[in-house]
């Protein structure tokens, strides 16, 4: 079974430029929620995606953003990029409990890691 | 103060020994506890999951969870320079409408052959 695909794996952008990531979930998974991983604020939350909707939202500023598709594939997308956007932007695809209820077996991808300039 | 607690280290132990990864948590709601492991450059792999209260074994990881004390671990076994790597705790609440996840912040261990 195909794990959980993001592209592209490295991006360099300029400040204030804006960029597009993305994710394939495993297979039959319905939910991806997305991280950011920097050394000094660790694993944080951004948002989840469930069925096409956002369902949690995490402390992140609104040029911050993402969707999801039928397919369950899904897109993130940061506006007017600034130096400490710099990360690795990792996403996490799960299967949602039929009841919605959150799914604690989580699968991650190999990130995108993003240097902004 | 940080919902989830997690000494950053590193730790550096020779090979075979045991090793004790820990994490305390002040959420009384979380009820699922995860354990995942993360190479350089490379996404969280998720190791080991737990239900509330009690212990977990697989192959040379054992999982415990102490809700009362609200404080999990992570041991290794015979441990390899393979495991040298990042590990990650994570909690969720059961049941409730969030998938997120929360970390701690991550231990480094590493294995010296």
């Amino acid at each position: 079974k195909a794990g959980v695909t993001q592209t592209p794996r490295y991006l360099i952008k300029t400040r204030g430029q804006q960029v597009t990531l993305s994710c394939s979930p495993i297979s039959g998974h319905r939910s991806v929620s997305w991280y950011q991983q920097t050394p000094g604020q660790g694993l944080q939350f951004l948002f989840e995606y469930f069925s096409e909707t956002q369902r949690n939202k995490g402390n992140f500023p609104g040029r911050f953003s993402g969707r999801q598709f039928s397919n369950s594939r899904s897109e993130m997308n940061v506006s007017t990029l600034e130096l400490g956007d710099s990360a690795l932007y990792l996403c996490a695809s799960s299967k949602r409990q039929p009841t919605g209820a959150s799914s604690y077996e989580q699968y991650f991808g190999p990130g995108t890691r993003l240097t902004v300039t | 103060q940080k919902e989830v607690e997690q000494d950053p280290g590193p730790l550096s132990v020779p090979e075979g020994a045991i090793v004790s990864l820990n994490c305390t948590y002040s959420n009384s709601a979380f009820q699922y506890f995860m354990w995942y492991r993360q190479y350089s450059r490379k996404g969280p792999e998720l190791l080991m999951y737990t239900y509330s209260s009690g212990n977990k074994e697989d192959g040379r990881f054992t999982a415990q969870v102490d809700k009362s004390s609200k404080y999990i671990s992570l041991f290794i076994r015979d441990s390899q320079p393979s495991d040298s790597a990042t590990y990650l705790c994570a909690m969720i609440a059961y049941g409730g409408a969030t998938n997120k996840l929360i970390f701690g912040t991550g231990t480094l261990l590493a294995v010296q052959p």
